[in-house]
């Protein structure tokens, strides 16, 4: 149990493209769902928390208007990278919380973003 | 500020060797220690922690925290080439109802035949 499926798991394309990235969750709900960035050779850094119904809640330093979130359902969340430039080529990935205390986050198989 | 530790930062061991992978932490409201294995995806999930001196086990891996001195171990036993992976250690934080974790940088272990 507690799958989470992540699509597309590779993207490239051209400088000034919008990508959107899915996160679901297979076989739970899943009222809150996190995404996180990960550097070659770094850690997870937690971008936005993303919360079924309401507005996410982005991280200091990470731009709300160039990282997209929209959780519209307690299965789906998407991430929007607006306008991508090669900066923000990197590896996103999405995890999402079974409900119910002492459960822990599941993560999605990533997203390999490539701007060009 | 939030951090969390591990060491060390890669690990070479051959076939049946055990090894133990540290992690520390410094985190405010403190909810939870989660371990994690990394290979080329996305990590997977091994343990889950709440309170001190009680071992997890999942067949040759084992874990334990120490809440007096904020500090975790993750052993494995009788590796297998089949270990070879980034383990993440990461913090869960209580900040009103998120509940987001705070990642340490890894231990990359690299299992010889």
């Amino acid at each position: 149990g507690a799958v989470v499926s992540q699509h597309p798991s590779r993207v490239i394309c051209k400088s000034g493209t919008s990508v959107k990235i899915e996160c679901r969750s297979l076989d739970f709900q899943a009222t809150t769902m996190f995404w996180y960035r990960q550097f070659p050779k770094q850690s997870l850094m937690l971008m936005a928390t993303s919360n079924e119904g309401s507005k996410a809640t982005y991280e200091q330093g990470v731009e709300k208007d160039k990282f997209l979130i929209n959780h519209a359902s307690l299965t789906l969340s998407t991430l929007t990278v607006t306008s991508a430039h090669p900066e923000d080529s990197s590896f996103y990935i999405c995890s999402a919380r079974v409900q119910g205390y002492g459960k822990p986050q599941h993560f999605g198989d990533g997203t390999r973003l490539s701007i060009l | 500020e939030d951090k969390v530790v591990q060491s060390p930062l890669s690990l070479v061991v051959h076939e049946g060797d055990t090894v133990t992978l540290n992690c520390s932490y410094e985190v405010t409201n403190f909810r939870s220690l989660l371990w994690y294995k990394q290979e080329k995806k996305a990590p997977t999930f091994l343990f889950m922690l709440t309170s001190s001196g009680i071992e997890k086990k999942s067949g040759r891996l084992s874990s334990i925290l120490d809440k007096k001195e904020l500090f975790s171990i993750l052993n494995i036993t009788a590796t297998q080439t089949g270990d070879s992976a980034v383990y993440l250690c990461a913090v869960e934080a209580v900040g009103g109802s998120q509940g987001n974790l705070i990642f340490g940088k890894g231990t990359k272990l690299s299992v010889k035949p």
